[in-house]
């Protein structure tokens, strides 16, 4: 597979409950990358990883968020008591070079309810 | 990383050349612009990048003018699959995360 794989496709979870998802990125690129994108908008920033390091993360990932990536391969983004304005599609992206060009996922749509 | 500033949609007709146009007066010299675009459903696909001279690649050319002020993205002949919405995003090379800004984008729709 030489893309990149993010699961479920869909999730629709009620209001409080915890939610996680993974990425599985393109083997070879250690910077992988989260994503929320609303309704209209653009995809906005959410934290990075360079292999196994977290090295940013933006205003937008709450103390409810948390990502990981162990060993530097798969990535999983949890989200704790959810809430509705939590709905948004969640992208992941990897690229290997600097200069290159990010590969995202197809993403995981997330409807709280 | 610098603004930039993108039509909101844009018409163009099948198997014609569709020349999106993005304006970005606050670049400075180390700033590349990326182009991606996202298809419905999809997640955002990157299409090319370039510095300061022209680029082309399989599937779109990047036109960047001489005080890299704006570039134009020219898809040569438009299909029904281009309908897209088309991201312009000017993106600073440095150590640290290299994370990318999108803005709202151009909604491109081709017509048949």
């Amino acid at each position: 597979d030489t893309g990149v794989s993010q699961n479920p496709r869909h999730k629709i979870t009620k209001r409080g409950q915890n939610v996680t998802f993974r990425c599985d990125p393109i083997s070879e690129h250690n910077r992988l990358y989260w994503y929320r994108q609303t309704l209209g908008q653009g995809p906005e920033f959410l934290t990075y990883f360079q292999n196994e390091a977290q090295l940013e993360k933006s205003r937008l990932l709450s103390d409810r968020f948390s990502a990981e990536r162990p060993k530097g391969s798969f990535s999983t983004l949890e989200i704790q008591r959810t809430e509705q304005g939590d709905s948004a599609m969640y992208l992941c992206a990897t690229h290997e070079a600097p200069l290159g060009g990010y590969t995202f996922g197809s993403g995981t749509r997330l409807t709280v309810v | 990383d610098a603004k930039t500033t993108q039509p909101t949609s844009m018409d163009c007709a099948e198997g014609r050349a569709a020349n999106l146009p993005c304006n970005h007066s606050t670049i400075s010299g180390n700033e590349y612009v990326y182009w991606y675009r996202q298809i419905h459903s999809q997640g955002p696909q990157y299409i090319i990048h370039g510095l300061k001279n022209n680029e082309t690649n399989e599937m779109a050319s990047l036109i960047i003018t001489e005080d890299r002020k704006s570039s134009t993205l020219i898809l040569p002949h438009a299909t029904l699959r281009d309908t897209a919405v088309y991201y312009c995003i000017v993106r600073h090379l440095q150590t640290g995360a290299n994370n990318l800004f999108f803005g709202t984008g151009t909604r491109l729709t081709v017509i048949p």
